[in-house]
């Protein structure tokens, strides 16, 4: 089965507003990542959390860890059109397992 | 070029037909991934290989198989393709160190009838 569940599936929101996406997991993980989709197209590396951080900044992407409650939050701040595609948090856990991904949450964001 | 290449984009077979998806990569990474993506069900995972001699089932393994001829080289083939493999195919590369995340090709649209 997946490891990370992201949650909510879709999010609809208007141009300037916060935009969180969070992410839960099942097992221990080296580190947790975070992929954006636009349509059909391949994906691409956002941001990358280790298992000992808690918080990590990318311009206006802002990631939460917790491994407490094995969840993960992506914030993106001031959000804009362009960003509307859907996002996937993946887990890599220790060394020999291979990167799993959620389901993914589709993210619209109107101007 | 692309990084991860992906060939062919799109492909239409017939059932019970072999097929074969193939992907290479300039990024010099060893690691290498086949992923399935279907509509609400995210990525999941086909198989991997962490260098040449190495290949490991993933979640979803059954009805397909793989061959790393290379570094840089991990082909998808499907046996005797059916219908419920309808699909978008991802190919992906990463470090063994992980840093930088995986890069993924621009994917193959699969369609059995």
């Amino acid at each position: 089965s997946q490891q990370g569940e992201e949650d909510p599936q879709a999010l609809s929101i208007q141009e300037g507003e916060n935009a969180t996406m969070n992410c839960s997991y099942k097992t221990s993980i080296n580190n947790l990542q975070w992929y954006r989709q636009n349509s059909g197209r391949g994906l691409v590396h956002l941001i990358l959390i280790r298992s000992n951080e808690r918080e990590k900044h990318s311009g206006r992407l802002r990631v939460t860890l917790d491994t407490s409650k094995k969840s993960s939050s992506l914030l993106i701040t001031a959000s804009r059109a362009a960003d509307t595609a859907s996002y996937f948090c993946a887990t890599a856990g220790q060394a020999g397992t291979a990167l799993i991904f959620g389901k993914g949450t589709t993210l619209s964001v109107s101007s | 070029d692309a990084d991860v290449t992906q060939t062919p984009r799109n492909r239409i077979t017939k059932t019970g037909k072999r097929i074969m998806l193939e992907c290479s990569q300039t990024k010099g990474h060893d690691r290498m991934y086949w992923y399935r993506q279907d509509p609400g069900l995210g990525l999941r995972l086909i198989y991997y290989s962490f260098d040449v001699k190495d290949i490991n089932k993933g979640e979803i393994s059954d009805g397909y198989s793989v061959s790393r001829q290379a570094q840089a080289k991990f082909s998808l083939s499907l046996e005797s393709a059916i219908p419920n493999q309808t699909a978008l195919y991802f190919c992906a590369t990463s470090e063994v160190s992980g840093r930088g995340g995986a890069f993924f090709g621009q994917g193959t649209r699969l369609t059995v009838v």
